[in-house]
């Protein structure tokens, strides 16, 4: 696609509940990126992809954070047992690998309630 | 790790005049500096990036400088417009490796231009 797609763009959830966040990433970029911003705070990363792997997920605040990227394109972001503290905006990002920088989708508003 | 300082937190400038944003970071094997525009309700903008091989970089009304030395890199926006209005972020590599590794971000300048 033309750029970075998040679905969905809001998410109100209870607490205790399961969230899956779903990034499409632009067509043909190797690498996709997951952030998650506070307010009034910069992004801060979670975890990145390389193709369909995993290249680092020190990012990743507990082991109730997860994400996938099976095919190396989508890859969804999920997060078991939510907490009000996971309210945040989760970014997606996506770059080729040739140096040009991330491209960031629109963002999931999540809040948990 | 990389840390990544970013100041002032708040500019309010008037249209037409230039608004000068700066950055330091800790590591000094990092070589590649992106800076990102984001405004309401959207995801961070790329809008101009430098590389360590190089001290300064223009694009039309934006440049950004970089003091390797110092370990501090700095936005510059010349005659402002009311559209340039928004949060305004710089980063680092987390660890050397350029570009493709993750990012470490500053907390962001909220710059205000009043026409």
């Amino acid at each position: 696609g033309a750029g970075v797609s998040q679905t969905p763009s809001n998410k109100v959830t209870e607490k205790g509940k399961y969230v899956e966040l779903r990034c499409d990433p632009i067509s043909g970029h190797t690498a996709l990126y997951w952030y998650r911003q506070s307010l009034g705070q910069g992004p801060e990363f979670l975890i990145y992809f390389q193709g369909t792997g995993a290249a680092d997920d020190s990012g990743l605040p507990n082991d109730r954070f997860f994400a996938v990227r099976p095919e190396g394109s989508v890859s969804t972001l999920k997060i078991q047992r939510t907490e009000r503290g996971d309210s945040a905006v989760y970014l997606c990002a996506s770059s080729s690998g040739q140096g040009d920088g991330y491209t960031f989708g629109s963002g999931t508003r999540l809040t948990v309630v | 790790g990389e840390n990544v300082e970013q100041h002032p937190s708040t500019l309010s400038v008037q249209e037409g005049d230039s608004a000068v944003i700066k950055c330091t970071y800790s590591d000094s094997a990092s070589n590649y500096f992106p800076w990102y525009k984001q405004e309401l309700g959207k995801g961070p903008q790329l809008i101009i990036d430098i590389r360590s091989n190089v001290g300064e970089k223009k694009d039309q009304r934006i440049a950004v400088t970089l003091n390797k030395t110092a370990k501090h890199f700095s936005l510059h926006i010349t005659e402002t417009q009311p559209e340039d209005s928004a949060v305004y972020f710089c980063a680092a590599p987390s660890r050397s490796g350029g570009s493709q590794g993750n990012l470490i971000f500053g907390k962001g300048t909220k710059l205000s231009v009043k026409p």
